[in-house]
């Protein structure tokens, strides 16, 4: 059974354009959360997608959102990019909404120059 | 307010000497509270979870809601157990899972 999918592995932008992230969940898993991973910083809640809809999302700004498209997978786009958004950012799935064990993706490393 | 507080950045300990990794939570009601773990080059996977109070690779985690704490705890250190380590909770309405900023064990040979 494939794992938590996620592309690009790597991307570079530059300040100002906009990233697209993707994320494929574990088959079977309806919930799909993502997180950022900056240096030093742990992993930071963006978004919590669930059955189509977005569940929570985090402290972020609205340039960061996303969507989950019919067969769960998900997508994270990232608008007016800034230096700061540099990160490794972390897709997770889980069988059903809330209380439940992340699985995780390897994740995509954005780089804004 | 959630949240999850992990005060050791890094922790560097001897092989065969006791581990204790540092958790402390804040949170109103019961949270549901995990251990995760990454590996050099591996993903981040769980470790454990308190509900199934069981001991994963030797590593124990209590949960004391006195205290809110949820130290993992390990009584002989091996090299392989060098990794970043997140504490997490689940708690309430939301149901989103919020992590510490993780302690990165370092078991020295």
């Amino acid at each position: 059974e494939a794992g938590v999918t996620q592309s690009p592995t790597h991307l570079i932008k530059t300040r100002g354009q906009q990233a697209t992230l993707r994320c494929s969940p574990i088959s079977g898993h309806t919930s799909v959360y993502w997180y950022q991973q900056a240096l030093g910083l742990g992993l930071q809640f963006l978004l919590w997608y669930d059955e189509g809809e977005e569940r929570n999302r985090g402290n972020f700004p609205p340039r960061f959102s996303g969507r989950q498209f019919p067969n769960y997978s998900s997508e994270l786009n990232v608008n007016a990019l800034e230096l700061e958004d540099s990160a490794l950012y972390l897709c997770a799935s889980s069988l059903r909404s809330g209380a439940n064990v992340l699985t995780f993706g390897a994740g995509s490393r954005l780089t804004v120059l | 307010a959630q949240r999850v507080t992990q005060p050791e950045k890094l922790l560097s300990v001897f092989k065969g000497a006791p581990v204790e990794l540092k958790c402390n939570y804040s949170y109103s009601g019961s949270p549901e509270l995990f251990w995760y773990v990454q590996y050099s080059r591996q993903r981040l996977q769980l470790l454990l979870r308190h509900i199934s109070r069981e001991s994963i690779k030797g590593f124990t985690a209590d949960l004391n809601k006195g205290e809110t704490s949820f130290h993992l705890k390990k009584p002989f250190a091996q090299e392989e157990d060098s990794a970043m380590y997140y504490c997490a909770l689940i708690g309430g309405g939301g149901f989103k899972t919020i992590f510490g900023a993780g302690t990165r064990l370092f078991v020295k040979a």
